[in-house]
């Protein structure tokens, strides 16, 4: 099965700089790799995704690169803001099961 | 537009009483649907997905269960409660047969005092 691995697990930022969260998985066969964000005292959603056929996308401040031959990909957060504080979550979807597996997740502190 | 509920929102219950967690989807018809257990600023944990009505897959060995009576409606129970048992419980869905985004509840925190 899929295995994930999310680095780091905390991560704080001034106000006006860039985040970079990175995800490696195992299966070279995923194809579907999301990133959620989790605030306080809710449930997870989805800010970017992307899929195997391409290397990059971007969505305002927040990108995702994908490097299928190391099997990682990053969230981008440029600009950071304080909202962006949060709790993000890689999850790729396991091939072989269609079950996505999250990774420990990775606290994002932005400081103004 | 699709939307889920997940009820109740917070939840105090002794060691040993029963669990009934419910969660309903609305908007769609025949999703995927998934209880998650995220510990105090761990990731989370899958315990039960399913794919149809009665269809339940168990990941996780424990004294929880899952059932699916509806199309669109996913139960997480327990008989006994244990202390272990406490923690953020997420219900989630996605759309059957395509790798697309899945959508979570708002959770429901239980302490099993």
């Amino acid at each position: 099965g899929e295995n994930v691995e999310q680095h780091p697990s905390t991560l704080s930022v001034q106000e006006g700089d860039s985040a970079v969260i990175k995800c490696t998985y195992s299966d070279s066969a995923s194809n579907y790799f999301p990133w959620y964000k989790q605030e306080l005292g809710k449930g997870p959603q989805l800010i970017i995704d992307i899929r195997s056929n391409v290397g990059e996308k971007k969505d305002q401040r927040i990108a995702v690169t994908l490097n299928k031959t190391a099997k990682h990909f990053s969230l981008h957060i440029t600009e950071t803001q304080p909202e962006d504080s949060a709790v993000y979550f890689c999850a790729p979807l396991d091939p072989g099961t269609y079950k996505y597996i999250f990774g420990t997740g990775t606290r994002l502190k932005v400081l103004a | 537009s699709q939307t889920i509920h997940q009820w109740p929102a917070t939840l105090v219950q002794p060691v040993g009483s029963p669990l009934s967690l419910e969660c309903t989807v609305e908007g769609t018809s025949n999703p995927n649907l998934y209880w998650y257990r995220q510990a105090a600023g761990r990731g989370l944990q899958l315990l039960f997905y399913s794919v149809g009505i009665g269809q339940i897959s168990s990941e996780v060995p424990q004294n929880l269960s899952a059932s699916r009576p509806q199309d669109r409606q996913f139960i997480l129970s327990s008989k006994k409660l244990l202390l272990s048992d406490s923690g953020f419980y997420l219900c989630a869905w996605d759309r059957s047969g395509s790798n697309t985004e899945a959508f979570f509840g708002q959770g429901t925190r239980l302490t099993v005092v």
